[in-house]
C-alpha cells in the first residue's frame, strides 16, 4: 500500500527565514513524488516533481530513498508562499496518486 | 489556457437525495480522476479512468457512488442516496499519460 505522511498540519515562519515542509512516504518500489500547492481561492496545482529536479519559485525537493522522504525547502520564505502544500506519490505506469493531508504554511511579515 | 471544468461549484442536499457532479477535462487528457477531500484531509482517490475504462475504483463506495465516462471525454459522479458523511469537496483532475494532475475548482457538497 502507498502512503504519504506530512507530519506538520501548520507551519509558520517569518519572511526571509528558511522553510522546510516535511514529507515521508511508504511504497515498495520506485515511486514518483510531487509537491502540489493551493493558494487562497485558487485550484490545486503542481509545484514541482522529483524527476524534473527543478527549482520552482525558489523551492527545491530532494528524493531521499534511504529515508523515504521528499522534503520541500526554500532558503528565504516570502509572504506570497503562504498556501496549503500537499505531497503526493504516484506508482509506476501512471498509477494511482496518493496525497498527504497537507501543511498550511504561513509566512509572516 | 485550458482548464478542467466542474459543476456545480456548490450543492446542498438532504440525506437520502441523489446528487450528481460533472467534470470536463482538458482536451486530449486521456486520464481522468475523481477525488474526495474531507475538511482537514488530503484528496482521496475515488475513481480513475483511462479513456472510458475504469482503472481504479478500489475506494469508491459502490453501494451508493457511481461514475461514468461514456465517450472518454467528460465524466459524471453520482451519489444515491447521499449520507451526512458524504459532505466534502469533490475534485476532478485530468492528466496526460505520465504527466502532472490538473485539477478543477471542485464541487463542494453539503448534506443536511
Amino acid at each position: 500500500a502507498q502512503r504519504v505522511t506530512q507530519p506538520e498540519k501548520l507551519l509558520s515562519v517569518f519572511k526571509g527565514a528558511p522553510v522546510e515542509l516535511k514529507c515521508n512516504y511508504s511504497y515498495s518500489g520506485s515511486p514518483e513524488l510531487f509537491w502540489y500547492v493551493q493558494y487562497s481561492r485558487q485550484r490545486l496545482q503542481l509545484l514541482l516533481r522529483h524527476i524534473s529536479r527543478e527549482s520552482i519559485k525558489g523551492f527545491t525537493a530532494d528524493l531521499n530513498k534511504g529515508e523515504t522522504s521528499f522534503h520541500l525547502k526554500k532558503p528565504f520564505a516570502q509572504e506570497e508562499d503562504s498556501a496549503m502544500y500537499y505531497c503526493a506519490l504516484r506508482g509506476p505506469n501512471a498509477g494511482k496518486s496518493t496525497f498527504g493531508d497537507g501543511t498550511t504554511l504561513t509566512v509572516k511579515p | 489556457e485550458a482548464e478542467v471544468a466542474q459543476s456545480p461549484r456548490y450543492k446542498i442536499t438532504e440525506k437520502s437525495q441523489a446528487v450528481a457532479f460533472w467534470c470536463d477535462p482538458i482536451s486530449g487528457h486521456a486520464t481522468l480522476y475523481w477525488y474526495r477531500q474531507i475538511l482537514g484531509q488530503g484528496p482521496e482517490l475515488l475513481v480513475q479512468f483511462q479513456d472510458e475504462s475504469v482503472v481504479d475504483d478500489s475506494q469508491l463506495p459502490k453501494d451508493r457512488f457511481s461514475a461514468e465516462r461514456l465517450k472518454g471525454v467528460d465524466s459524471t459522479l453520482k451519489i444515491q442516496p447521499a449520507e451526512l458523511g458524504d459532505s466534502a469537496m469533490y475534485l476532478c483532475a485530468s492528466s496526460l499519460a505520465r504527466g502532472e494532475l490538473f485539477f478543477g475548482e471542485g464541487s463542494r457538497l453539503t448534506v443536511l
